[in-house]
């Protein structure tokens, strides 16, 4: 089993639809979960960490549900520009400095 | 600015060669990773490294080597035991206390 597994889509919705995505990890102790973002053949780069507490930012919410060891990614009034591919990224408790990424969820958003 | 390069932006192999990707970064982070992309994949974990003079396996490790003898360098060296290089390559580093990684632009590596 996979340690970081994510629906790889694609997900192809309507601008200003909602869409939603998850993310399921195998390990209970990890530590740290994040939601990275990565145009074609670009560096990933960090959209937004996620708190158990669920966190909010602009059109993106993010939650943790430890109990079920998932996250997800919430986004509200989908634009063109969030046209990208989506990763979740946790860190492995036994090597705090261990970051392993998911596959990631492909977007494409339609005019 | 501060930041992390990656060198050569493309990078072709010949069979039975060894490579050595190229990573530098003057943020004066202590973590630095090794990542490897296949097209429509996620990344996987080669190697990262969080102080000098030490370094650890990832996922994918065989077939490739590192080095950390600068705080400011990691190279990654593909080596001909790698039967299947061909891949988008990326680097990153991040401070030991925060959690936010930096990565490089990337190395593109293809095979001759």
């Amino acid at each position: 089993r996979k340690e970081v597994e994510q629906d790889p889509g694609p997900f192809n919705v309507p601008e200003g639809a909602t869409v939603a995505f998850n993310c399921t990890y195998s390990n209970s102790a990890s530590q740290s979960f994040f939601w990275y973002r990565q145009d074609c053949r670009k560096e990933p780069k960090l959209l937004m960490s996620v708190y158990s507490s669920g966190n909010e930012d602009g059109r993106f919410t993010a939650q943790l549900n430890r109990a079920s060891q998932y996250i997800s990614l919430l986004i509200r009034d989908s634009k063109l520009s969030d046209s990208a591919t989506y990763l979740c990224v946790v860190t492995d408790y036994s090597s705090a400095s261990k970051i392993i990424f998911g596959s990631g969820t492909r977007l494409s958003i339609r005019p | 600015d501060g930041g992390i390069t990656q060198s050569p932006k493309y990078l072709f192999r010949k069979e039975g060669q060894n490579v050595t990707l190229s990573c530098e970064q003057n943020l004066n982070h202590d973590a630095m990773y090794w990542y490897r992309q296949d097209p429509g994949q996620g990344l996987r974990l080669i190697y990262y490294s969080q102080i000098v003079n030490d370094f650890q396996k990832g996922d994918i490790a065989e077939g490739y080597s590192v080095s950390r003898e600068k705080k400011e360098s990691f190279p990654l060296t593909v080596t001909s035991a790698q039967k299947n290089p061909t891949a988008f390559y990326l680097c990153a580093s991040k401070m030991a206390t925060h959690e936010k990684l930096f990565f490089g632009s990337g190395t593109q590596l293809s095979v001759l």
